[in-house]
């Protein structure tokens, strides 16, 4: 059973680089599934952010693009955020997620919530 | 880009009835539409995957229908613990990629 826990900072300064990790346990990452990052501003809807191969490939939400990186630690077992240039508009809880194939979203991390503020 | 429309955005119900939401998409998604519970404070829950099949361990009184454009996400007897928050979401295979639809939040009447 694939289990994510999310951690990072819960207060980013604007214009600032936000950053989190999702350690991955239950499965190794360099073995396959899709790996990504799904975000909810506070009382909104969810929102794809992007998603990693285990291969290294990328794909990431075209209205997110210019300020997104993911990325995949497999030495450690876990993969990465980076949201640059943030905005207030940025503030949600932010999940890790993954799934074997493209489709479904298997399973999810708890999330965890980032304040975008001075 | 492809468009999600899910209604109604809220719904109340009695213990027992039947509810119904729907997700249009703004083009031809085939059977690309998975459906979630999220209840306050927690992640989403994956209830139904490729418009109609049901996730190992949810109960059978949710069910989901539809192909192409126009999707239905049923809940034959309406229990307590239900009451939460419900989304469709579309995805592409290539290249990968996924949409929400805007949430139906679910309450007891």
């Amino acid at each position: 059973q694939v289990q994510l826990q999310e951690s990072g900072p819960g207060l980013v300064k604007p214009s600032e680089t936000l950053s989190l990790t999702c350690a991955v346990s239950g499965y190794s990452i360099s073995s396959g599934y899709y790996w990504g990052w799904i975000r909810q501003p506070p009382g909104k809807g969810l929102e794809w952010i992007g998603s990693i191969y285990h291969s290294g490939s990328t794909y990431y939400n075209p209205s997110l693009k210019s300020r997104v990186t993911i990325s995949v630690d497999t030495s450690k077992n876990q993969f990465s955020l980076k949201l640059s240039s943030v905005t207030a508009a940025d503030t949600a809880v932010y999940y890790c997620a993954s799934s074997p194939i493209v489709g479904a979203v298997d399973y999810w991390g708890q999330g965890t919530l980032v304040t975008v503020s001075s | 880009d492809i468009q999600m429309t899910q209604s109604p955005s809220s719904l109340s119900a009695s213990v027992g009835d039947r509810v119904t939401i729907t997700c249009q998409a703004s083009q031809d998604i085939s059977n690309y539409l998975n459906w979630y519970q999220q209840k306050p404070g927690k992640a989403p829950k994956l209830l139904i995957y490729d418009a109609s099949n049901l996730e190992t361990g949810v109960p059978s009184r949710f069910s989901g229908s539809g192909s192409g454009t126009d999707f239905t996400f049923t809940i034959s007897s309406l229990q307590p613990e239900d009451i939460a928050t419900y989304y469709c979401q579309q995805y592409d295979n290539l290249p990968p990629r996924y949409t929400f639809g805007q949430g139906t939040k679910l309450e007891i009447k």
